[in-house]
């Protein structure tokens, strides 16, 4: 079956702009996490979803956001861009969430702000 | 607020040895989860450790869990060279869906 699939591979943006990252689960999987890796800070969690509703959230600045739709795709939202908010964005997805369960990872959205 | 640490964070080996890495947690996690990222890739679960003393291997990686030590380790028997990758291991933060990642070792099995 197909993996998680995250959209766009590659963004390059500039200071202040917003970017909106996309996140399809693999099929059935209800629940959606997002993480961000930097080298500096190595892999930091940002929100996890399930069945629309966030239940968890990281300790990010307001600025960062996400929604999940009905088909269990989701999408993260970077306003008013920093050059620290470059990074490789990753989603995992697994059937219920984390607990007893792998997570599945995509590709991630490599995010470069000038 | 869970803590993850692993070490060494960076480990040069050659192949046919025998390897032990560790990977510390500061409070309580009954869960506990392996992964592998190659360079320019994605993160691959290794293992997936439910309880204490819960041990797991595939091929030549194999992982076990202490929940009394807060303590995981991942040995590994006579290396090869495709296991060069960096390795994560991350705890459940309690009463949450958050993994926390440990910082990662970066290995290199060298011919």
């Amino acid at each position: 079956k197909a993996g998680v699939t995250q959209t766009p591979r590659y963004l390059i943006k500039t200071r202040g702009q917003q970017v909106t990252l996309s996140c399809s689960p693999i099929s059935g999987h209800r629940s959606v996490s997002w993480y961000q890796q930097t080298p500096g800070q190595g892999l930091q969690f940002l929100f996890e979803y399930f069945s629309e509703t966030q239940r968890n959230k990281g300790n990010f600045p307001g600025r960062f956001s996400g929604r999940q739709f009905s088909n269990s795709r989701s999408e993260m939202n970077v306003s008013t861009l920093e050059l620290g908010d470059s990074a490789l964005y990753l989603c995992a997805s697994s059937l219920k969430g984390p607990n007893n369960e792998k997570l599945f990872f995509g590709s991630g959205t490599q995010l470069s702000v000038l | 607020e869970l803590k993850v640490e692993q070490n060494p964070l960076f480990l040069s080996m050659q192949e046919g040895k025998n390897y032990t890495i560790y990977c510390n947690y500061s409070t309580t996690s009954d869960r506990l989860y392996w992964y592998r990222q190659d360079p320019g890739k994605s993160l691959e679960s290794l293992f997936v450790l439910l309880s204490n003393g819960a041990v797991k291997q595939e091929g030549r990686l194999m992982a076990s869990l202490d929940t009394k030590a807060r303590l995981s380790t991942l040995h590994i028997t006579a290396a090869v060279h495709d296991l060069s990758a960096t390795y994560f291991c991350a705890g459940l933060q309690g009463g949450s869906e958050k993994l926390v990642f440990g910082k990662g070792m970066k290995l290199t099995v060298n011919p």
